[in-house]
């Protein structure tokens, strides 16, 4: 059972766009949602991670938006390169320490 | 941040036999460890949590006595496939949580760069 659920599976977007990937999710005890990057052969590399506590949390290009009552949350890409064509996973947990619950992913490309 | 090491890269094997991945953390304590495993353009599913000095815990559907996971010091966790079959075939990938070290921020997760298993 899938507790994470993300979209869209697969995303283009031109150089300089914006991506946004959605993810929601039905366990009101998560309150860790980090997001990874992926690039093929390798393993996930965390991006950015978010608390329940606030609704939004940037680092350089990478936003992440969280809707508590919705229980949804989602990244933003702001300008993206084309070194950013990967696949993105968001996941959850009850604590940052525990086993996350990943997303299907999301296969990026960002075309030049 | 912290670093989380797997060995081998990539390895393959006969049907039949058993194979070893080891998973280490280079530069802090990993008082847990998780492995996955990935089919090709799918996600990450949870196979077992391990808890140095302890038996691991094993999700629904994850043969235990098949995928076996072994945390005996708390910097080196190791998945053997025993009797693999072709099916086995698929990227594995360890991550760890824990305490220590000058690059572990806490309670983060860290993961290894993977191994891929062909099973031949």
């Amino acid at each position: 059972q899938q507790q994470v659920k993300q979209s869209p599976q697969s995303l283009i977007v031109q150089k300089g766009g914006i991506s946004i990937i959605n993810c929601a999710y039905e366990n009101t005890a998560f309150d860790y949602f980090p997001w990874y990057q992926q690039f093929p052969g390798k393993g996930p590399a965390l991006l950015i991670a978010i608390r329940p506590d606030v609704s939004e949390k940037k680092e350089g290009r990478f936003t992440i938006s969280f809707n508590k009552s919705a229980k949804q949350f989602s990244l933003h890409i702001m300008d993206s390169q084309p070194g950013d064509s990967a696949t993105y996973f968001c996941a959850a947990s009850i604590d940052s320490g525990y086993a996350l619950n990943f997303g299907k992913g999301t296969s990026l490309l960002v075309t030049p | 941040g912290a670093v989380v090491s797997q060995h081998p890269s990539w390895v393959i094997c006969k049907s039949g036999t058993s194979v070893k991945i080891e998973c280490r953390s280079l530069d802090f304590q990993a008082t847990t460890m998780f492995w996955y495993r990935q089919f090709p353009k799918q996600s990450l599913m949870l196979m077992a949590t391990s808890n140095e000095g302890s038996k691991a815990t094993y999700e629904q559907g994850v043969e235990k006595d098949k995928f076996l996971i072994n945390h005996a010091s708390l910097t080196l966790s190791t998945l053997t496939v025993t009797s693999a079959h072709p099916e086995d075939s698929s990227f594995y990938i360890c991550s760890a949580r824990g305490t220590g070290g000058p690059n572990y921020s806490g309670n983060t997760i860290y993961f290894g760069e993977g191994s891929w298993l062909t099973v031949v």
